[in-house]
């Protein structure tokens, strides 16, 4: 799986926007790009997923560039709930369920009030 | 609907104890993992199973871990004899999909 590279650390005033930059500059061609967060003393929380098209769901937008070597993962309308660990994850889908999720460090959101 | 559920959701115990971690995947997912998370080192796989079968245990850190699952509905990790740097919160999840996976709650393991 190609490795992502993600700020540690990012600050966001509630109600604003959170924009959240991945860079996975060797992603290949039939590799996706997902999205978890952590909240603290849970567990990982799917977000969204995408390939080349920009991805909207009720938690977030997801947009990757052309290239693909990079996206952002878009929250519209920070809360003090959206303070989480954020994971850029880049692999295959695979037609099974049961294929490896390689968490990195990630990119800790504060939301600030 | 019920999500992954583990238990204790807390353990302390002393080294050289067994200590068994519970799991109950989501009905009707076919994958369960167990993942460790620690602040050295992050969120690790341990292991996974696709229809009560493990596929990949590569990520079992020495032969004092162990994982079952005998039936769809539940899994253990086990480790024997404990040592305190098996502290950490060990995470179970499942899935149907490729895309995702869903987390339980954790199991926060202290081992003095």
């Amino acid at each position: 799986d190609a490795k992502t590279t993600q700020p540690p650390s990012m600050d966001c005033a509630e109600g604003r926007a959170a924009n959240l930059p991945c860079n996975h500059s060797t992603i290949s061609g039939n590799e996706y790009v997902y999205w978890y967060r952590q909240i603290h003393s849970q567990g990982p929380q799917y977000i969204i997923h995408g390939l080349k098209n920009n991805e909207t769901n009720e938690m977030a937008s997801l947009i990757i560039t052309e290239d693909r070597k990079s996206s952002t993962l878009i929250l519209p309308h920070a809360t003090l709930r959206d303070t989480a660990v954020y994971y850029c994850i880049v692999r295959v889908a695979l037609e099974t369920s049961y294929d490896k999720v390689i968490f990195g460090p990630g990119t800790s959101l504060s939301v600030i009030p | 609907d019920a999500g992954v559920i583990q238990s204790p959701r807390h353990e302390v115990t002393e080294m050289g104890q067994e200590v068994t971690l519970r799991c109950k995947p989501i009905s009707g997912h076919n994958s369960l993992f167990w993942y460790r998370q620690t602040m050295m080192r992050g969120l690790e796989l341990l292991i996974y199973f696709n229809n009560n079968v493990p596929i990949d245990d590569s990520g079992m850190p020495e032969d004092r871990f162990s994982a079952k699952m005998p039936n769809a509905s539940f899994s253990t990790l086990k480790i024997q004899p404990s040592e305190p740097r098996d502290s950490a919160v060990y995470f179970c999840a499942s899935s149907s999909t490729p895309w995702t996976q869903h987390f339980g709650d954790g199991t926060r393991l202290s081992i003095l």
